[in-house]
């Protein structure tokens, strides 16, 4: 069965950057974009962007243009993304998820949300 | 960027009752148009993707109907388990987004 587990909870300063990573397994990793969405504390769901694990080709969402990087790593399945340059307005959960059994761009499988707060 | 508008913010819905949730996007999506329910401290859930395609393992009583602009998400009969924050979005062209939301209250 599909299954995303991603990275622990982290607390940065403002300024520094972040690295969350979503390790899959009971697919083809390199079959499937993997998306990362992001949610701050009683607020709506922000798509961020996306990765082809196949080619590594990425589009991110133009709000966080410049600051996010999102890499994988195939001998591992694994996923990551980078976010820079951060600010309390960053303080989210942030997940990975992907369409598997879905079309391309929804999500029937998500990681189990990491934690990022940005604090002095 | 195809902004995705939700109504109503807060639906208040007695348990047994019929829910009808709006979406509305600023340009059309086609049928490129998912839904989502998520509980307190859980990662959203998909109900319907395609506009109208039950996902894997979601109760008939969820529907999804709309094209272009306008989409409705209806929960025929409310369950208990029903009550929770709906989302839909858009997946026609990147950066895919969501509407804000709406939150599905016992009355």
């Amino acid at each position: 069965q599909v299954q995303l587990v991603q990275s622990g909870a982290e607390v940065e300063k403002p300024g520094a950057s972040v690295k969350v990573s979503c390790r899959a397994s009971g697919y083809t990793f390199t079959g499937n974009y993997m998306h990362w969405v992001r949610q701050a504390p009683g607020q709506g769901l922000e798509w961020m962007g996306r990765i082809n694990p196949n080619s590594g080709d990425t589009n991110y969402a133009q709000r966080f243009q410049g600051r996010v990087t999102m890499t994988r790593d195939t001998s591992i399945s694994t996923a990551y993304m980078e976010l820079s340059r951060l600010t309390s307005d960053d303080t989210a959960v942030y997940y990975c998820a992907l369409g598997y059994r879905s079309s391309e761009g929804s999500f029937d499988f998500w990681g189990q949300g990491t934690l990022v707060t940005v604090s002095s | 960027e195809k902004v995705m508008t939700q109504s109503p913010a807060t639906l208040s819905v007695s348990p047994g009752e019929r829910a009808a949730l709006s979406c509305r996007a600023s340009q059309t999506v086609s049928t490129n148009l998912a839904w989502y329910q998520q509980k307190p401290g859980q990662a959203p859930r998909l109900l319907i993707y395609d506009a109208s395609t039950r996902a894997t393992g979601i109760p008939l009583r969820f529907s999804g109907s709309g094209s272009g602009t306008e989409f409705t998400l209806t929960i025929s009969s409310l369950q208990s388990e029903d009550f929770a924050v709906y989302y839909c979005q858009q997946y026609n062209k990147w950066p895919f987004t969501f509407g804000g939301g709406t939150k599905v209250e016992i009355k």
